[in-house]
């Protein structure tokens, strides 16, 4: 699976939008894009995936740049209870792949009043 | 439905035991995982079943780790002669086994190795 990079953390106004970046610029071309989060002392959390398509669900949008070498979760209205650690991950979907999911370290989002 | 549970949320124990805990995975999910992290990392994958059969096996899963998930449905995961680099939070997450592959994870369970 292709390696990602995202920044260690940010910040965000309660109220705004949380634009949350990750670079995968190895990603294959049958290589998905998933986000999940992590709350404070809970297991991770699914929040999208996305191809090459912009995706949005009742959670976030996903932004995928034209050349897929990097890509934009979006919370858009953030609350206190984003606060989390979110995983930007690359991985085959379907086929022969069980799986299982290669987590970095993350972006910590730190939501504030 | 109430998701994955494991079992205990909490273990102390002593450098030498025997652990073992359990997870309960969404009961129409076939594929089960186990992964463990550390303080500050993401989760490390160990394990995947997919109904009874262990499929895969991370090189983290060294001897002294075992897990089994018989007639498919509850696993559990055995650390034997325990070592205070086992100290973790050990996560159960399942799945379906269609092309999402989209992982419910279990709340965990954080061992303490004395």
């Amino acid at each position: 699976d292709a390696k990602t990079t995202q920044p260690p953390s940010m910040d965000c106004a309660e109220g705004r939008a949380a634009n949350l970046p990750c670079n995968h610029s190895t990603i294959s071309g049958n290589e998905y894009v998933y986000w999940y989060r992590q709350i404070h002392s809970q297991g991770p959390q699914y929040i999208i995936h996305g191809l090459k398509n912009n995706e949005t669900n009742e959670m976030a949008s996903l932004i995928i740049t034209e050349d897929r070498k990097s890509s934009t979760l979006i919370l858009p209205h953030a609350t206190l209870r984003d606060t989390a650690v979110y995983y930007c991950i690359v991985r085959v979907a379907g086929g022969t792949s069980y799986g299982k999911l290669t987590f970095g370290q993350g972006t910590i989002l730190t939501v504030h009043p | 439905d109430t998701g994955v549970s494991q079992d205990p949320r909490h273990k102390i124990t002593k450098r030498g035991q025997n652990v073992t805990f359990r997870c309960d995975p969404i009961s129409e999910h076939n594929r089960l995982y186990w992964y463990r992290q550390t303080l500050g990392q993401g989760p490390e994958f160990l394990t995947y079943f997919q109904n009874e059969a262990q499929l895969e096996k991370s090189r983290l899963l060294s001897d002294r780790f075992s897990a089994e998930r018989p007639k498919g449905s509850f696993s559990t995961l055995e650390i034997q002669r325990t070592e205070q680099g086992d100290s973790a939070m050990y996560l159960c997450a399942s799945s379906q086994s269609d092309r999402w592959n989209e992982q419910f994870f279990g709340p965990g369970t954080r061992l303490t190795v004395l």
